[in-house]
């Protein structure tokens, strides 16, 4: 099993563009998450789904957007970067929502 | 206040002693707890899992929980090298915190010196 999968590994933005990071998982779990990590700030929830079709905001949603179209895949888009975005960020994915996550290897991003 | 606190460390151990590593959290109806480990550059690695007041064990690794207390700890007995690394406390509260919005700490860097 490749468990959660997260491309790209690294990006470069400049201020103003978008891009679209990609999330899939093989584990047929229904609970996804987006978080960011900043320095010393530990992990920040940007958005969550509970199954496919079902998102909600989590505690840093602005300037993100994701859709749940399936139960594998869970992109987290980025509208008009900024530098504030610049972080890394991780997928997760769990089996039920009291169990601990499976993480992504991360998309490190940077804003210039 | 924070509603996970963890000693960011660095907490420093020689190779073979136990490392202690502490969290405490806010939410008292908080229902299940997690170690996280988190090599730099890497992701987030589970370790450890803990629902129940008292001690949980997994090879090196022992869970502690006190809920009265609202502490949660992770002993790591043996300490190797290969520990160190950051360690994230997380608590996934219950129903009326909202069963997705599990809270990390900050993390506590652990040395295991040779």
């Amino acid at each position: 099993n490749a468990g959660v999968t997260q491309t790209p590994k690294f990006r470069i933005l400049k201020i103003g563009q978008s891009m679209t990071l990609q999330c899939t998982q093989d584990m047929n779990h229904n609970y996804m998450y987006w978080y960011r990590q900043d320095p010393g700030m530990g992990l920040k929830l940007i958005y969550y789904s509970v199954g496919a079709g079902i998102t909600d905001k989590g505690e840093v949603p602005n300037g993100y957007n994701v859709s749940r179209s399936t139960t594998e895949d869970f992109p987290l888009r980025l509208e008009l970067a900024a530098p504030s975005q610049t972080s890394v960020y991780f997928c997760a994915s769990r089996t039920d929502r009291v169990s601990g996550y499976t993480f992504g290897s991360g998309t490190r991003l940077t804003v210039v | 206040q924070k509603e996970v606190e963890q000693n960011s460390g660095p907490l420093s151990v020689p190779e073979g002693a136990i490392a202690s590593l502490n969290c405490t959290y806010s939410d008292r109806g908080s229902q299940s707890f997690f170690w996280y480990r988190q090599y730099s550059g890497k992701s987030p690695e589970l370790i450890m899992f803990i629902y129940s007041n008292g001690d949980k064990e997994d090879g090196r690794f022992t869970a502690q929980l006190n809920k009265a207390s609202q502490y949660v700890s992770l002993l790591i007995r043996d300490s190797q090298p290969s520990d160190s690394a950051t360690y994230l406390c997380a608590v996934n509260p219950g129903p009326s915190g909202g069963y997705q919005k599990v809270t990390f700490g900050t993390g506590t860097k652990l040395q295991v010196i040779p």
